[in-house]
C-alpha cells in the first residue's frame, strides 16, 4: 500500500541546538499533518499543510510542503526540553486514506 | 480539548479471553479510526469506520473486530487475545477525510 517514509528514526540533541524531520511519499499527497506525541500520551495535531510549496510557522517551529507535494519538512529551532518526544508526520494521495509516517523520536539534552 | 474518551485504560488479561475495548467521542464525527502502537513507535491503522454501519480493515491484521451502530461508538473486540496483542491501543476520529484526527487517551493491554 501507500506508505509515507519519515527521517530520521531518533534525533539526539544537545538543548539549543536545532532539529529536523523530513517526510516523503512517492505518490503526490493531497495534504500533509504533522502531530507531536509526548512520552506516556497520544499523538496530538500541530498543523495541516495542502498548497504545493507551503510554508507554516508556530513559534520556533518552521513547516514545509515540497512544490511537488511528495515531501515535507518540520524544523525546530533552538530546541527546548519540552520539544521533547515523537513526531508524526500524515498524509495521503486525494481519495486515499492518509497514513502515518514511522516517526522521529527527538531527545533533548539540557 | 477533544471529547474522545476510550476506557480501560489499563487492561491485563490472560491469553485466549474476549476482550473489548470502548471508543466513544462527543463531536459527531463521521470518521473514527483504532491504531496499534508500541511505546513511541509506529501507528498501525487496523479498522477505520466512514460512518455508522461501515467499517474498513486497516494495514495490520490483529484478529480483531470493530462495529459501528452508533455514530459516536466504535467498540473493537479482539475474540481471543495473546501476547502478541500486547500493546496500546489509540482510537481517534476526525470530521472528514483530510480533517485533522483527535486521539483518545490510549488503551493499554497486557496479555499474560
Amino acid at each position: 500500500g501507500q506508505q509515507v517514509m519519515q527521517i530520521p528514526q531518533y534525533q539526539h540533541v544537545q538543548e539549543g541546538e536545532d532539529f529536523t524531520t523530513y517526510c516523503n511519499s512517492s505518490t503526490t499527497l493531497s495534504n500533509i499533518q504533522w502531530y507531536k506525541q509526548r512520552p506516556g500520551g497520544h499523538p496530538v495535531f500541530l498543523i495541516q499543510l495542502v498548497k504545493s510549496g507551503e510554508v507554516k510557522k508556530q513559534k520556533r517551529l518552521t513547516f514545509q510542503f515540497g512544490e511537488a507535494k511528495k515531501n515535507s519538512s518540520l524544523h525546530i529551532t533552538a530546541t527546548q526540553t519540552t520539544d521533547v518526544g515523537t513526531y508524526f508526520c500524515a498524509g495521503g494521495p486525494l481519495n486515499n486514506d492518509m497514513r502515518f509516517g514511522a516517526g522521529t523520536r527527538l531527545t533533548v539534552k539540557p | 480539548e477533544a471529547d474522545i474518551y476510550q476506557t480501560p485504560r489499563y487492561l491485563v488479561i490472560g491469553t485466549g479471553k474476549k476482550i473489548t475495548l470502548e471508543c466513544s467521542q462527543t463531536m459527531g464525527h463521521d470518521k473514527m479510526y483504532w491504531y496499534q502502537q508500541d511505546p513511541g513507535m509506529e501507528l498501525h491503522l487496523i479498522h477505520y469506520s466512514y460512518g455508522v454501519n461501515s467499517t474498513e480493515k486497516g494495514d495490520l491484521s490483529s484478529e480483531s473486530t470493530v462495529s459501528r451502530i452508533r455514530t459516536e461508538h466504535f467498540p473493537l473486540t479482539l475474540e481471543s487475545a495473546r501476547p502478541s496483542h500486547t500493546s496500546q491501543y489509540l482510537c481517534a476520529s476526525s470530521d472528514g477525510d483530510r480533517a485533522p484526527l483527535h486521539f483518545g487517551n490510549g488503551t493499554r493491554l497486557t496479555v499474560t
